[in-house]
């Protein structure tokens, strides 16, 4: 069996809070590591997807960054808005190219 | 491109009866997935497809459960008889190539066994 981690499995910040969540994963057979955004009632859209180790990627406010060889991504917030309330999903790609194994999601409530 | 298109959006039945989920994958995207979401387990691979062909089905919980893709423009997932601990929200997903690239989740059934 696989283990895909993420922690905390929910966090509830203010508006204007810069957070950031943890995805650890097996470090050997390492292909890929996809970050996921899922808000309620729609289905996951993907952020990231990151191969190398000392991987960063940017988009907007959100960023994540790689470490494949101690098995972690985290994924960064900055100045959290409401809309981003969402469930954040990582997904771990090892030597079978097509198999994802998510973790459980870290659940984000931003208040105004 | 509408995106991976599923159907129903919703669907309640009774334990016992046949139920059939569908999907479209986005055009060119040689690989389909399904995956079952629920609360106890999260998102799980049920099966997925490679130009069509079944490749990994170890996910699929029963014999219960099967999957076609009888074309590359269509899948469906069936479950009978149907029970109510099959309750979940079944996501279909494609992507153009291994490893995931372009994977693009369809908006999912969520299905209620009474």
């Amino acid at each position: 069996i696989l283990n895909v981690e993420q922690s905390p499995q929910s966090l509830h910040v203010q508006e204007g809070d810069s957070t950031n969540f943890t995805c650890s994963f097996p470090s050997s057979n390492f292909y890929a590591l996809h970050w996921y955004r899922w808000e309620t009632a729609k289905s996951p859209e993907a952020l990231f997807v990151m191969t190398l180790n000392g991987d960063e990627k940017k988009k907007g406010r959100i960023s994540a960054t790689l470490n494949t060889k101690e098995g972690y991504s985290y994924l960064y917030i900055k100045g959290s808005q409401p809309e981003d309330s969402a469930t954040y999903l990582c997904a771990f790609i090892g030597d079978n190219f097509n198999k994802f194994y998510f973790g459980s999601g870290t659940k984000l409530n931003v208040k105004p | 491109d509408a995106g991976v298109i599923q159907s129903p959006r919703h669907e309640v039945t009774e334990m016992g009866q046949e139920v059939t989920l569908r999907c479209k994958p986005i055009s060119g995207h040689d690989y389909l997935f399904w995956y079952r979401q629920t609360m106890m387990r999260g998102l799980e691979l049920l099966i997925y497809f490679n130009n069509n062909v079944p490749i990994d089905d170890s996910g699929m919980p029963e014999d219960r459960f099967s999957a076609k893709m009888p074309n590359a423009s269509f899948s469906t997932l069936k479950i009978q008889p149907s029970e109510p601990r099959d309750s979940a929200v079944y996501f279909c997903a494609s992507s153009f190539r291994a490893g995931g690239y372009g994977y693009t989740f369809g908006s999912g059934t969520r299905l209620t066994v009474v």
